[in-house]
């Protein structure tokens, strides 16, 4: 079974400090994803990765950035957390292989920023 | 551009009744559908997909979803709800170049006694 991990299931913040929010995957997924979940507004991608140090924007990614050094490996970063950026955070990956859509979610980071 | 309207953000069954949520997609490209659930505090798990064949598709614990291409929807069907389907449901949609999953806004559902 895929697993996605996400470092901390909450997360308490202050404004102005740089928050990392880390996701690691063991199925050795090419695609990797970054989310925020608020109510009333589904899912909204943040970030993803295609590949190792390659990043293309999505459809806020707003006051974030993001790191993937390690195929498995893909990070969040908040520069200067704002209590507009409390969320919930979720990670995602998949394979590129044709037919393998789907995605695989982590359990999620809720930020909190005071 | 690909898009997933859920209608109803709140849904309310009682138990042993029939569960419809529904989910309406647009897609320049012929789509592949997704539905996934999810419990409090819980990432997102994959109840089923539709990517091609068979139109009426099975999932996990017992939800089924029918691919209506002529009416651009792709509606979650369960005969009979059980106190544990009370969970958030999201429809994604996949279209396009690239992996992205676009997805609807959610449906929470409650299930009564």
């Amino acid at each position: 079974d895929v697993k996605v991990t996400q470092s901390s299931r909450y997360l308490v913040k202050r404004t102005g400090e740089k928050v990392f929010l880390e996701c690691v995957q063991d199925m050795d997924h090419e695609n990797m994803f970054w989310y925020r979940q608020d109510p009333g507004l589904g899912l909204r991608l943040i970030y993803f990765s295609y590949d190792v140090k390659m990043k293309e924007k999505g459809d806020i990614p707003e006051g974030y950035s993001v790191s993937r050094e390690k195929k498995e490996r893909f990070s969040l970063i908040l520069e200067s957390a704002s209590t507009n950026q409390t969320s919930m955070y979720l990670c995602a990956s998949t394979g590129s292989d044709r037919g393998l859509y789907e995605q695989y979610f982590g359990p999620g980071t809720r930020l909190t920023v005071t | 551009a690909q898009s997933v309207t859920q209608l109803g953000s709140h849904v309310s069954v009682s138990e042993g009744a029939l569960v419809l949520l529904r989910c309406n997609y647009s897609s320049s490209v012929p789509p592949y559908l997704f539905w996934y659930v999810q419990y409090p505090n819980q990432g997102l798990q994959l109840l089923l997909k539709y990517t091609t064949g068979a139109t009426l598709v099975k999932g996990i614990n017992g939800f089924e979803a029918e691919f209506k291409k002529s009416e651009t929807s792709f509606h979650l069907t369960k005969p009979s709800a059980h106190m544990s389907d009370a969970a958030e449901y999201f429809c994604a949609v996949r279209g396009g170049g690239g992996n992205k999953l676009t997805f609807g806004t959610g449906t929470q559902l409650k299930v009564e006694l």
